[in-house]
């Protein structure tokens, strides 16, 4: 699977858009790009996930450049719940022969503050 | 999406000794897998199991150290085996979404202290 690169931190505002970058230059044409949030002391949650397109859903909001090197997850009006630490996770479409398996990096440690 | 349920949530035990940790899934699947996060750690993928045929383990990982059962599709185990202190770590389960393509659910996982 491809690697991924993010920042290990950024802060942001409560109510404000938190933008989460990552890089994945060497991303192949059947992999998806997905991002997974970890809260203190939980397991992993599912948050989108996309191929080439813009995708959102009531969660975020994933933009994924059109040479599909680098993504960013938006969260549109970030709460102190969202505090976490974010994965960005590049995985090989069904049928990949390493289908199924998640690598995780070392994600984003997001802060949100009053 | 799956509704993991895995136990125990916690434990502290002596070194030398085992722990089995159960994941239960109420619904079919057909891969599940298990990761460790040590402390301060990511997740690492320790193995996937299928129902009906053995795990297969990532690299730095051994049968021996962690036996894995899958004896259905709704259910599995692993086994940490002849604990060290360096085991001490959140171990977790996850299943595939339900439908293709969509995200992994993950338990919530096993926080084991070894001492």
């Amino acid at each position: 699977d491809a690697k991924t690169t993010q920042p290990p931190s950024m802060d942001c505002a409560e109510g404000r858009a938190a933008n989460l970058p990552c890089n994945h230059s060497t991303i192949s044409g059947n992999e998806y790009v997905y991002w997974y949030r970890q809260i203190h002391s939980q397991g992993p949650q599912y948050i989108i996930h996309g191929l080439k397109n813009n995708e959102t859903n009531e969660m975020a909001s994933l933009i994924i450049t059109e040479d599909r090197k680098s993504s960013t997850l938006i969260l549109p009006h970030a709460t102190l719940r969202d505090t976490a630490v974010y994965y960005c996770i590049v995985r090989l479409r069904r049928g990949g022969t390493s289908y199924g398996k998640l690598t995780f990096g070392q994600g984003t440690i997001l802060t949100v503050h009053p | 999406s799956a509704v993991i349920s895995q136990k125990p949530s916690r434990d502290i035990c002596q070194r030398g000794t085992s722990l089995t940790i159960q994941c239960q899934v109420d619904s079919q699947v057909t891969m599940m897998f298990w990761y460790r996060q040590q402390p301060g750690q990511s997740l690492t993928l320790i193995a996937t199991a299928n129902q009906g045929s053995e795990a297969t383990y990532e690299s730095g990982f051994v049968i021996d150290k962690f036996p894995i059962s899958r004896p259905n599709l709704t259910f599995s185990t692993l086994t940490v085996s002849n604990m060290s202190p360096e085991d001490s770590s959140i171990y977790l389960c996850s299943v595939e979404g339900d439908t293709a393509n969509y995200g992994y659910t993950f338990g919530s996982g096993t926080r084991l202290t070894v001492v």
